[in-house]
């Protein structure tokens, strides 16, 4: 079974600069995660999406992050413009539904200078 | 509010010997609990969980958690510890429907 795919691995932008990345899930997959790990600390949940509705968006800091799941399969987030403190690996992580185990892509490296 | 605790940053065990990665939780109601696993540069992997029935729960490459309802504890386990179970360990709780909250991670160090 193939795992959850992210990419880039690596990105490095400067500020004010807009990027985005993607993720595919695990096939049959309905729910879908986004999270925000910064060096040192746990991964913080951006987004979660159920199939292609939203569920959880709370802690997504809308001004400048923005997430879709266009026929509730791959995603994509992106932020526009970013910020110095918005450096932090992004985690895509998927599951059957909301009450099973979630299951994390390699994740993407964002550095901003 | 949930919360979850992992006292120890670096947790250092010679190969062979039994290892304990301990983290403790905060919720209101029944708690959902996870152990995650993150080697360098690669995703979180899961390990194990718990979310009703026997307290002891057995989970990927030999590891065992205990959930402690009285002492809101959920340490993780291993009898004998490998060189290669050196990684980041990350305790997870959420209650129902609510999101996953993580601990701050502790490092296990095997050493040979």
């Amino acid at each position: 079974e193939a795992g959850v795919a992210q990419s880039p691995r690596y990105k490095i932008i400067e500020k004010r600069q807009s990027v985005a990345f993607w993720c595919n899930p695990i096939s049959g997959h309905a729910t879908l995660y986004w999270y925000q790990q910064i060096l040192g600390q746990g991964p913080k949940l951006l987004i979660q999406f159920q199939n292609n509705g939203v569920v959880d968006d709370s802690q997504l800091p809308k001004d400048r992050f923005s997430a879709e799941r266009l026929k509730g399969v791959d995603s994509t987030l992106k932020i526009q413009p970013a910020k110095l403190e918005d450096s932090a690996v992004y985690l895509c992580a998927s599951s059957l539904d909301w009450q099973r185990a979630q299951y994390f892509g390699p994740g993407t490296r964002l550095t901003v200078t | 509010a949930q919360s979850v605790a992992q006292p120890e940053d670096q947790v250092n065990v010679a190969e062979g010997n039994p290892l304990t990665v301990k983290c403790t939780y905060s919720v209101s109601g029944n708690p959902y609990l996870f152990w995650y696993v993150q080697y360098p540069n690669r995703g979180l992997q899961f390990l194990l969980k718990y979310i009703t029935g026997d307290n002891l729960v057995k989970g990927s490459y030999g590891f065992e958690a205990e959930f402690n309802k009285s002492q809101t504890s959920f340490h993780l386990k291993k009898p004998s510890a490998l060189v290669s179970d050196s990684a980041l360990y990350f305790c997870a709780v959420r209650r129902w429907t609510d999101k996953l909250i993580f601990g701050t991670g502790t490092r296990l160090q095997v050493f040979p």
